[in-house]
């Protein structure tokens, strides 16, 4: 199975401030890397497909990036409904495996 | 509206069984493949299993297999999750999910848009 391990685990950070989130996977799974953002009490919602595309609807201050291993969701400048957790997912192969999540806190 | 609604979860034995339910709507269900994810408490993602669009592949991830079943009823645009031999480490909320995707230069990229609210399934005695 492929591991995906993401860094960090959780990060206080303040309105406005420029975040990234790595996601690692133990293989190479070229571009086949989604990332998806859930608030407490509620279902995933998916914010970037195949690495870099933006899902419709969501803002244009989250991006993604990487390829191949190594893999990165940035938020341009954070608003305070952005606090919440980062998963990142591959569909390389089945079984579908997430990173353990990111915790994203106001500071 | 694209919408999934989970039904079925709820309260079970160690060793019970129990069957979870997924109605879909506003999306031709019959072209999507579609998988159940789950998340014990205050813990992260887990994909559970997912069925191509006609039911002919099913895949899963190796802690339930053997003991659930994944199934669709395109008539109905419903999916399924048989859950039997059920552990108290199978307690967690179960999502229901399509699994969106494009093919393009020989490359298929799928993810996973919409999902449903959850149902929560708790396995204890």
């Amino acid at each position: 199975d492929i591991q995906m391990t993401q860094s960090p685990s959780s990060l206080s950070a303040s309105v406005g401030d420029r975040v990234t989130i790595t996601c690692r996977a133990s293989q190479s799974i070229s571009s086949y890397l989604d990332w998806y953002q859930q608030k407490p009490g509620r279902a995933p919602k998916l914010l970037i497909y195949a690495a870099s595309t933006l899902q419709s609807g969501v803002p244009s201050r989250f991006s993604g990036g990487g390829s191949g291993t190594h893999f990165t969701l940035t938020i341009s400048s954070l608003q305070p409904e952005d606090f919440a957790t980062y998963y990142c997912q591959q569909s390389h192969t089945v079984p579908r495996t997430f990173g353990q999540g990111t915790r994203l806190e106001i500071k | 509206e694209v919408q999934l609604v989970e039904s079925g979860g709820g309260l079970v034995q160690p060793g019970g069984s129990l069957r979870l339910s997924c109605a879909a709507s506003g999306f031709t269900y019959s072209n999507s493949w579609m998988s159940w994810v789950r998340q014990a408490p205050g813990q992260g993602l887990e994909w559970v299993a997912n069925i191509k669009q006609d039911g002919s592949q099913e895949n899963y991830v190796d802690s339930v297999k053997g003991r659930f079943t994944i199934s669709r009823d395109n008539g109905k645009n419903s999916l399924y999750l048989q859950m039997n031999s059920l552990r108290t480490e199978d307690t967690a909320v179960y999502y229901c999910a399509r699994e969106d995707g494009y093919c393009t230069g020989g490359s298929c990229y799928f993810w996973f848009d919409p999902w449903g609210q959850g149902t929560l399934v708790t396995v204890s005695s």
